[in-house]
């Protein structure tokens, strides 16, 4: 089975602060993705990345930057963290091979930001 | 722009009851649909995944058909328990916009004892 790990469940930051969440996957996937999940709207993609070094923006990347140095970790930093930033924060991953490869999500971080 | 649409947003049904749920979304050309599960505070699992060239696919108790054309999805619950309370998320993948999944709104399913 595949296997989504996101570093934190809870975590509480203040506004101003440099905040990073810490993405792993054990498929050797070649594509992960950053989402949020809002009351109302919904899931809406941050960033996502193709591979080592590649990144793509989201529909919502504003406040937002990725890293992924590694395959097997994508990491999302909110640069100066506002209270507007306060959202559950998913972890998603697939294979390249194919356009008919599921996405895994890992168990998601609830960022809050005083 | 994809929009997907999740009707109702809230279910509550008495257990062993047989249930569908609804999904559509505005943009035949996607490659594949997927319906996940969420349970409060958790994640996302996936329950199935449907090509764009399939009709259905069943997963023990759950049967989730697509009708591409006509820009629908549903899934079966057969004989629900307690257990299958959760919300429940279709996405598509459109065939625009690389391996971004456009998600709906959710229906939040209650299985009353």
């Amino acid at each position: 089975d595949v296997k989504v790990t996101q570093s934190s469940r809870y975590l509480v930051k203040r506004t101003g602060e440099k905040v990073f969440l810490e993405c792993v996957q054990d498929m050797d996937h070649e594509n992960m993705f950053w989402y949020r999940q809002d009351p109302g709207l919904g899931l809406r993609l941050i960033y996502f990345s193709y591979d080592v070094k590649m990144k793509e923006k989201g529909d919502i990347p504003e406040g937002y930057s990725v890293s992924r140095e590694k395959k097997e970790r994508f990491s999302l930093i909110l640069e100066s963290a506002s209270t507007n930033q306060t959202s559950m924060y998913l972890c998603a991953s697939t294979s390249f091979q194919g356009s008919n490869q599921p996405q895994h999500f890992g168990d998601g971080t609830r960022l809050s930001i005083l | 722009k994809q929009e997907v649409t999740q009707i109702p947003a809230a279910l509550s049904v008495p257990e062993g009851e047989n249930l569908v749920l609804n999904c559509s979304f505005t943009d035949s050309a996607i490659y594949n649909l997927q319906w996940f599960r969420q349970d409060p505070g958790k994640g996302l699992t996936s329950l199935l995944l449907i090509q764009s060239s399939q009709r259905e696919q069943t997963s023990g108790r759950l049967n989730a058909s697509l009708d591409k054309s006509s820009g629908r999805s549903t899934l079966y619950i057969a004989a629900s328990q307690p257990g299958d309370s959760a919300t429940y998320l279709c996405a598509v993948r459109a065939i625009q916009g690389a391996q971004k999944l456009v998600f709906g709104q959710g229906t939040r399913l209650t299985i009353n004892p």
